[in-house]
């Protein structure tokens, strides 16, 4: 049974630049939330997709964008990368958006992304 | 805006030691959750706690939520090795309805 996902594993983009991570969730979910967790932070929450849709956003800027793929797979889009935004990239997937603040997160091991 | 915090921030124990962890939320939570992150790993769900005053046992760890479902807390009895970590506790935010994580508590066990 595989569990979450995510691609690539470490990534290094310069200011500016666009990036696209990629995350397949745990066999049998059909939610995906991302998080940005910094170094020495707890995870922040960037956004929920749920039935290919945005269904919950954090205080992130729009230059943080999301997909949600009919398989439930998902992107995370970032644009105009600034060095503020190296950190480390979760994907989390669980079951049933509805009560998504009831259930327990699934974490892949993330993409570390590093912005010079 | 809501807040989770937990102190403290880092601790260091001898093996065979406890060890306590505490959260406390600005706001009253429906439910809180527990995570455990590895060094160099990702969160892994240890436990959900609904109701209050709910008292829940994992082998050497004991989680509790506060009669007013604004606290919570973890305890390790007799830590060991391999519990060294940073432990986090999350709860659900507002109107958003998203997850909310403290700053977490990073666990080194010394042998």
């Amino acid at each position: 049974d595989a569990g979450v996902t995510q691609s690539p594993t470490h990534l290094i983009k310069t200011r500016g630049q666009q990036v696209t991570l990629r995350c397949s969730p745990k066999s049998g979910h059909d939610t995906v939330s991302w998080y940005q967790q910094a170094l020495g932070q707890g995870p922040q929450f960037i956004f929920q997709y749920y039935e290919e849709e945005e269904r919950q956003r954090g205080n992130f800027p729009d230059r943080f964008s999301g997909h949600q793929f009919p398989n439930y797979s998902s992107e995370l889009n970032v644009n105009a990368l600034l060095l503020g935004d190296s950190a480390l990239y979760l994907c989390a997937s669980s079951l049933g958006a509805g009560v998504f603040s009831n259930q327990p997160q699934h974490f892949g091991d993330g993409t570390r992304l590093s912005i010079l | 805006g809501q807040q989770v915090m937990q102190i403290p921030q880092y601790q260091h124990v001898q093996e065979g030691e406890d060890f306590t962890t505490y959260c406390n939320s600005s706001t009253t939570l429906s439910n809180i959750q527990w995570y455990k992150q590895r060094p160099g790993g990702h969160p892994v769900f240890l436990i959900q706690l609904v109701k209050s005053g709910e008292v829940k046992k994992q082998k050497r760890l004991t989680f509790q939520f506060g009669e007013a479902k604004k606290n919570s807390s973890l305890h390790i009895t007799a830590t060991q090795t391999t519990d060294v970590g940073t432990y986090f506790c999350a709860g659900p935010g507002g109107s958003q309805g998203n997850l909310i994580f403290g700053k977490g508590t990073k666990l080194s066990v010394k042998p």
